[in-house]
């Protein structure tokens, strides 16, 4: 298995739901990442998990949250968005040393 | 400071031509350059991943170069056709497992 799996491809959310957007990999990656992409813009990084544990976490906001259940599960909790967070919603994966990078297809997230 | 840095910032070339698309680095100490395809809403899929001691790499029409010396690499597209169409980013990573993203390059195939 050489991919990233995420789920859902799409989601429409109110700004008082409550939502989770969900990525494995099954190569035995230790690092896992989460992306936000604006439309004609590269991936802004927003967390990166290594070795199941919180290693980066670039300012976001706390409205969104990321839990590492186990080295092949990802997740980001979604409560009391804001339009401006609708975007694309990428995961990744990555081997260490920079290699083995794969990105997942993403979920794409618009907030009524 | 770790830059990537992609040209053009579009492009529009017709269909079964050929086109090349830049990228320079300032990432040190560098491990690899990775060119992605990104086809609108949908995840970046890897095209080429180059080492330092690597200056080709081909994956069907698409040709990697890299220049490690002077720090450029470009991504070549041979008999473009209307599936072409899409972003296409330059990755750079160094050796602490950080990448660096370019801004990418549209490109778009017309008939």
């Amino acid at each position: 298995d050489t991919e990233v799996t995420q789920t859902p491809k799409h989601l429409v959310m109110g700004m008082t739901n409550k939502k989770s957007l969900k990525c494995e990999q099954h190569m035995g990656h230790r690092a896992m990442y989460w992306y936000k992409q604006k439309a004609k813009k590269p991936p802004e990084l927003m967390f990166v998990y290594s070795y199941e544990k919180l290693s980066i976490n670039e300012s976001v906001p706390s409205r969104f949250s990321p839990e590492c259940p186990n080295s092949s599960l990802l997740n980001l909790h979604l409560h009391a968005l804001q339009p401006e967070d609708s975007a694309l919603y990428l995961c990744a994966s990555s081997q260490g040393g920079g290699f083995g990078y794969t990105f997942g297809s993403g979920t794409r997230l618009t907030v009524v | 400071k770790n830059q990537v840095e992609q040209s053009p910032q579009s492009l529009i070339i017709l269909e079964g031509k050929n086109c090349t698309l830049q990228c320079n680095y300032t990432v040190s100490p560098f491990s690899n350059l990775r060119w992605y395809k990104q086809d609108t809403g949908r995840g970046p899929v890897s095209l080429t991943i180059m080492t330092f001691s690597e200056n080709t790499k081909s994956n069907g029409r698409y040709t990697a170069t890299l220049d490690a010396d002077t720090k450029q690499s470009s991504l070549h597209i041979t008999a473009s056709q209307l599936s072409d169409s899409a972003s296409y980013i330059c990755v750079v990573s160094d050796t602490g497992n950080q990448f660096y993203f370019g801004t990418g390059t549209s490109l778009t195939v017309i008939p």
